[in-house]
């Protein structure tokens, strides 16, 4: 089946700083790509949709400033954690769905720390 | 935001025992809902994609049906065993692929 890589999985980082993580499709082209946040013992949060060549879609309540997507190419979409601050750290992790399926395809995730 | 609940959070059954969980979602404006399998240190992994009410889905020991009308779906697995052991997460999608909603997931433990 189609493989979504994400990387890394695992950053800690100090306060002020900006983390990129970034999310590739290897097997096929994803058009869109979903990215999400969980917080411990909370469900998936869906933060924003990045669609290649265009503006992202933002959730309402997540700041488009603090977390700049880019989806430049077929295969690669990018999240950058901007001055990341403690209340940052949380999980985050990537979906592309399959166009034909419409499963979604998940990267496996990384798990944000800021100091 | 959307109400997408499941149950139990937690449980723990003894291999060969078979089991069930629920996720229960809105009953208005229903698109589809997915059900996925997350191993720890994995990525989640579609199981089911359902769509229509009445929709029953089977992949080996696993099953799953969908009651759109009353908001709920329903996952079974037959005869657990160890490599069984994840969390199961159902994802209510609502007007289209763009709006979806996860649940909390229901974390199995299958004890051999």
């Amino acid at each position: 089946g189609a493989v979504v890589s994400q990387h890394p999985s695992r950053v800690i980082c100090k306060s002020g700083t900006s983390v990129k993580i970034e999310c590739r499709s290897l097997d096929f082209q994803a058009t869109t790509m979903f990215w999400y946040r969980q917080f411990p013992k909370q469900s998936l949060m869906l933060m924003a949709t990045s669609n290649e060549g265009s503006k992202a879609t933002y959730e309402q309540g997540v700041e488009k400033d603090k977390f700049l997507i880019n989806h430049a190419s077929l295969t690669l979409s990018t999240l950058t954690v901007t001055s990341a601050h403690p209340e940052d750290s949380s999980f985050y992790i990537c979906s592309a769905p399959d166009r034909g399926s419409e499963k979604l395809f998940f990267g496996s995730g990384t798990q944000l720390s800021v100091l | 935001i959307l109400n997408v609940e499941q149950s139990p959070q937690s449980l723990h059954v003894q291999e060969g025992d078979s089991t069930n969980f629920t996720c229960s979602f809105p009953s208005s404006n229903f698109y589809a809902l997915h059900w996925y399998r997350w191993e720890t240190a994995k990525s989640p992994e579609a199981l089911f994609v359902m769509t229509l009410n009445g929709d029953e889905k089977k992949k080996g020991r696993i099953s799953a049906t969908l009651n759109t009308k009353e908001g709920y779906s329903y996952l079974y697995i037959k005869g657990s065993q160890p490599e069984d052991s994840a969390t199961y997460l159902c994802a209510f999608f609502s007007g289209g692929y763009q709006k979806v909603t996860f649940g909390t997931g229901t974390k199995l433990q299958v004890i051999p």
